[in-house]
């Protein structure tokens, strides 16, 4: 099956600043790469995903690329605030497999004033 | 519109016990997702469901049943509880499409086995 590997696990940046989280996918036919931020007790929720037909996606200062060769795609996080500390998870999906994820670890970004 | 509600929120249970969390969706979508959430290990798939009555399993099934007897309603259960299933329980769905579609997730239902 599929395997998601994300870095760094918790990443520590200074207001202003950005954010780069890093996964990796081992399943080539993985075409769907959505992209969930969780606060403390909270639901995930989906903030950011990217198709395989795509290389890029931006929406405002969070932006995906995705690199089908390496089989690896970035969450990029720019003019970072104190409300983006949160857990980020990535994740992965086939066409036909009615849409199940397979999740990366996680990755806890804190944002310093 | 309440999206994914998840029953109860909290729940202790004692070894052997056996109880059943609830899953409702009020967006009309076919596939529906049970998943826990354990620190360091991210979401693990345990069911999911592509309609009514409909049950698959996913990457970690054992001690766990499902059923999709109404379209609305996912549930799970748990028939002799252990201490290695204390954990976050999320709920899912999403919409049926021949390209993969986002997951709306409930509020999670945290158990712990005593």
């Amino acid at each position: 099956g599929e395997n998601v590997e994300q870095h760094p696990s918790t990443l520590s940046v200074q207001e202003g600043d950005s954010a780069v989280i890093k996964c990796t996918y081992s399943d080539s036919a993985s075409n769907y790469f959505p992209w969930y931020k969780q606060e403390l007790g909270k639901r995930p929720q989906l903030i950011i995903d990217i198709r395989s037909n795509v290389g890029e996606k931006k929406d405002q200062r969070i932006a995906v690329t995705l690199n089908k060769t390496a089989k690896h795609f970035s969450l990029h996080i720019t003019e970072t605030q104190p409300e983006d500390s949160a857990v980020y998870f990535c994740a992965a999906s086939m066409a036909g497999t009615a849409s199940k994820l397979t999740f990366g670890t996680g990755t806890r970004l804190q944002v310093t004033l | 519109n309440a999206g994914v509600t998840q029953t109860p929120k909290f729940r202790v249970l004692k070894t052997g016990q056996s109880m059943t969390l609830l899953c409702a969706q009020d967006m009309n979508h076919e596939y529906m997702y049970w998943y826990r959430q354990d620190p360091g290990m991210g979401l693990r798939l345990i069911h999911y469901s592509v309609g009514e009555g409909t049950t698959a399993k996913g990457e970690v099934p054992d001690g766990y049943n499902v059923s999709r007897l109404k379209k609305q309603n996912f549930l799970l259960g748990l028939e002799s509880a252990a201490p290695s299933q204390t954990s976050v329980y999320f709920c899912a769905s999403s919409y049926a499409s021949i390209s993969n579609q986002p997951q709306h997730f409930g509020d999670g239902t945290r158990l712990s086995i005593l």
